[in-house]
Parts: C-alpha cells; structure tokens; sequence
C-alpha cells in the first residue's frame, strides 16, 4: 500500500523568504500522480501543482516549485517570495491512475501548517 | 476551471436525525466522486468513493449502512448520514473526478454538528 509522510506539522515563514516543505512516499509503482494542496482557513482544497512521475522535469506554477526524486521517493514543495496569503496547511498526496472504480484515489499526508509572518 | 459546489454549507441536526448533504460538479461531468470527512487539524480522511451508476465503494472502517452514498448522475452525489450521533459531527468534503486530467476538483465542504 502507498503512504505518504509529511515530517513537518508546522512552519513558519518571513514574508517574502523562500520556504521549503518535504514529503516523502513509498510505493512500488512507476506511473502515479504527486499533488501538493493547500487548504486556507476557508477549508477550500486548492491545487497547487501536480507532477507526473514518469517527467523527469520538476513542476512550477509561478511562485510554487517542487524538487522530485523519484529515485529517493521525494516530492518537496519550494515557495518563493512567500505571501501572506500562502498561510494554509499544505498536503502533498499521491495517486496511482487507474481505469475507475476504486482507483483515482488520492492518498495524502498529514500536513504541514505554514504560517507567512510580515 | 472546474467548479464542485456542496450543500449545505453548515447544518445543525438533531441525534437520531438523518442529514443529506449534496455534491454538485457544475460545469463537467465526473465519472467518480470522492467523499472526504476531516477532523480539525487532521488530514482528509477518504470514506467512500462512487461512480454513476453503481454503489459506492467505502473504505476500511466505514459503516455503508450509516452513510448511505448515492451517484444519481455525472453530476450529483449525495451523502446521506443516518441516525447521527454527536462523533459524526465532522467537515465533509467532497471532490469529483472527470478521468481528464487527473486531477480532482473539491467542493467547498460541509460543516455537520450534531447535537
């Protein structure tokens, strides 16, 4: 069975500083999905990248990088110029495609809560 | 982008009473729906997930008879609650899946207080 390990609860971070968030996971498949969510105050889940495993080009969106080792199991999330408005827990989750049924499911972390400080 | 409403966004019910909280993907159709339930501070926990069609598949641990899911159609699953006592007083959540990108779309959540 796939799991996921945040080993961080909790963060902080200056605004503006660069901050970085592990997650680790363990399976035995090749072809899967790794997905950092960030979930505000709100409660709303939010996408903030996606990675193919099978691309071994590191994902960006804007201020939001990963750095993944597949080798190493690894899938950490980079927030640069870190804002106010990135406070939020962040989970990293893993799925495996499949073709319906109880596949598509998303595994995730336990979380890292970030708090941006001004 | 894809668009998953919920409804209610709160509800307050009585122990012993039964709760039908609604999931709407608004502008797609999704093949599979997911429902969630979180604790304060805790990671989403997945219950059940279901396709349109056919009955739900719950996860270890979870009483179908106590939530009764229902995919009616590509766009509309419901979670049912049954003679809800105070501990299934929860945030619900659920996401829908279209089989296009891989990626699911959540709905905003439910907040449920059973009392």
């Amino acid at each position: 069975a796939q799991t996921v390990t945040q080993s961080q609860p909790e963060m902080s971070v200056q605004e503006a500083e660069t901050v970085t968030l592990s997650c680790t996971y363990d399976t035995s498949e090749n072809n899967y999905y790794l997905f950092w969510y960030k979930q505000p105050p709100s409660r709303q889940m939010i996408l903030v990248i996606r990675q193919e495993a099978y691309k071994q080009q590191n994902a960006t969106e804007n201020r939001f990088s990963v750095n993944f080792q597949k080798a190493d199991k690894s899938f950490s999330l980079k927030i640069s110029d870190s804002q106010l408005g990135d406070t939020a827990m962040y989970f990293c989750a893993f799925m495996k495609p499949g073709g319906g049924g109880a596949t598509n499911k998303l595994i995730f972390g336990t979380g890292t809560l970030l708090a941006v400080q001004p | 982008g894809a668009v998953v409403s919920q409804h209610p966004s709160w509800v307050i019910c009585k122990s012993g009473t039964s709760v039908k909280i609604e999931c709407r993907s608004l502008d797609f159709q999704a093949t599979t729906m997911f429902w969630y339930r979180q604790f304060p501070k805790q990671s989403l926990m997945l219950m059940a997930t279901s396709n349109e069609g056919s009955k739900a598949t719950y996860e270890q641990g979870v009483e179908k008879d106590k939530f009764l899911i229902n995919h009616a159609s590509l766009t509309l699953s419901t979670l049912t609650v049954t003679s809800a006592h105070p501990e299934d007083s929860s945030f619900y959540i659920c996401s829908a899946y279209s089989g296009i990108s891989y990626e699911q779309y959540f709905g905003p959540g439910t907040r449920l207080t059973v009392t």
